[in-house]
């Protein structure tokens, strides 16, 4: 079975710049949520999106946006790049946005897409 | 507000010996905690988690992790280790949409660098 896919693998923008990424979740999920992993940092929460709404938004500026499709995939649109931007975007896929105070929440993520600002 | 400490950037060990990466948590309510390994530019692989139950959880690729309410703590433990397990870890909890959290979604710490030298 097809894991989490992201693309592209790598990306290079510019200042000022504007990037879209892109996810496919695990067949059957229905959640995907995005992260930021700055290097030598863990991932930190951007988005969750289920049945294309949003259902939950970390600490970013309006310039980030997401959206879900139908088929659950998902696309994270970041405008007026700025050099700090720069980072490693991690897709995440689960069943259901949560599952129950007693559910274990397993996230699966891909393997992520490279942006580097100049 | 839920949060993770790993308070060790890197773990040297060498190989055949048992390895520990620790692990911190403050959360509101029951935790949900999970370790993620990452490799080389890879994302992020789901080692095991702790939902309920017993204190010691046994995960993927012999890891195991106990859970101690006392200290707050969710150590990762392997009782031999191989050069293989050289990777990025990376503890997480689960955020707590019961108070005023997100819709669930993970909180990580910075990640502890293992080095597993033959």
């Amino acid at each position: 079975d097809a894991g989490v896919t992201q693309s592209p693998t790598h990306l290079i923008k510019t200042r000022g710049q504007q990037v879209t990424l892109r996810c496919s979740p695990i067949s059957g999920h229905k959640s995907v949520s995005w992260y930021q992993q700055v290097l030598g940092q863990g991932p930190q929460f951007i988005f969750q999106y289920y049945e294309k709404e949003e259902r939950g938004r970390g600490n970013f500026p309006d310039r980030f946006s997401a959206r879900q499709f139908p088929n659950y995939s998902s696309e994270l649109n970041v405008n007026a790049l700025l050099l700090g931007d720069s980072a490693l975007y991690l897709c995440a896929s689960s069943l259901l946005p949560r599952q129950g105070p007693n559910s274990s929440y397993e996230q699966y993520f891909g393997p992520g897409t490279r942006l580097t600002v100049t | 507000a839920q949060s993770v400490a790993q308070p060790e950037d890197q773990v040297n060990v060498a190989e055949g010996n048992p390895l520990t990466v620790k692990c911190t948590y403050s959360v509101s309510g029951n935790p949900y905690l999970f370790w993620y390994v990452q490799y080389p530019n890879r994302g992020l692989q789901f080692l095991l988690k702790y939902i309920t139950g017993d204190n010691l959880v046994k995960g993927s690729y012999g890891f195991e992790a106990e859970f101690n309410k006392s200290q707050t703590s969710f150590h990762l433990k392997k009782p031999s280790a191989l050069v293989s397990d050289s990777a990025l870890y990376f503890c997480a909890v689960r955020d707590n949409w019961n108070y005023g959290g997100s819709q669930g979604n993970l909180i990580f710490g910075k990640g502890t660098k293992l080095s597993v030298k033959p």
